[in-house]
């Protein structure tokens, strides 16, 4: 059974720092991993789809890798802003079950002015 | 282009009635999954339905959760009755699914989740 962990749980840094969250997964049969950003309140905002093929994606600051042999992820935030506040969701897509996503529980980011 | 829709935000509702949550996908996307959010927790999907037909309802419970997506457009999701630990946040996702063993090649949109309280 797929099992996606997210560490840290909560992260509070200051403006302008670089930052790395991280994302674990216990089979490395997957699809794709997708990299979300949840406001409080609200729906999930997609931020990079890595496909299994794939090892990095790249959108503005961000940038994520994948390494399917060890079951990492990991999503680089440039040049933090208080704007990227928010809740930062890492899930793989399970080969042969047609998009399914397990989700990691999400790491916290608080960025200080 | 509209993303995907979801209504009603927020529903509050006493324990045993019953409730029913809206989905309609970003247009041309033919999958559509329905995940349940519990607070500070990631989503888990429900049930998902590629066009008109699910073929995954595993975790959905049967008992108490139906769900349909007539046309193989927009889609309900219902509870009834409700009880105490249904309050969550249903979130609804689309995307359009490649056609190789039914694998998707997408990435998954969702709306902004219809937060239920059951009192």
């Amino acid at each position: 059974k797929q099992e996606v962990t997210q560490i840290p749980a909560a992260l509070s840094v200051p403006e302008g720092e670089n930052l790395v969250l991280n994302c674990s997964f216990t089979d490395s049969a997957i699809y794709n991993l997708q990299w979300f950003r949840q406001d409080p309140g609200k729906g999930l905002t997609s931020l990079l789809l890595i496909q299994s093929s794939q090892r990095e994606q790249t959108s503005g600051r961000l940038n994520a890798s994948l390494d399917k042999s060890s079951g990492r992820s990991t999503l680089y935030i440039a040049a933090s802003q208080p704007g990227d506040s928010a809740t930062y969701l890492c899930a793989v897509g399970i080969r042969n079950q047609g998009g399914k996503l397990i989700f990691g529980q999400g790491t916290e980011l608080s960025v200080k002015p | 282009e509209a993303g995907v829709v979801q209504s009603p935000r927020y529903k509050i509702i006493e324990k045993k009635q019953p409730v029913a949550f809206w989905c309609n996908p970003i247009s041309g996307h033919n999958t559509l999954y329905w995940y349940l959010q519990n607070l500070g927790q990631g989503p888990e999907l429900l049930i998902r339905y590629e066009n008109e037909e699910a073929v995954d309802d595993s975790q959905l419970p049967k008992d108490r959760f139906s769900a349909e997506r007539l046309k193989g457009v927009d889609s309900t999701l219902k509870i009834q009755p409700a009880e105490l630990g249904d309050s969550a946040v249903y979130l609804c996702a689309s995307s359009l699914a490649g056609t190789s063993g039914g694998a998707s090649t997408g990435e998954l949109f969702f709306g902004e989740g219809s937060r239920l309280t059951v009192l």
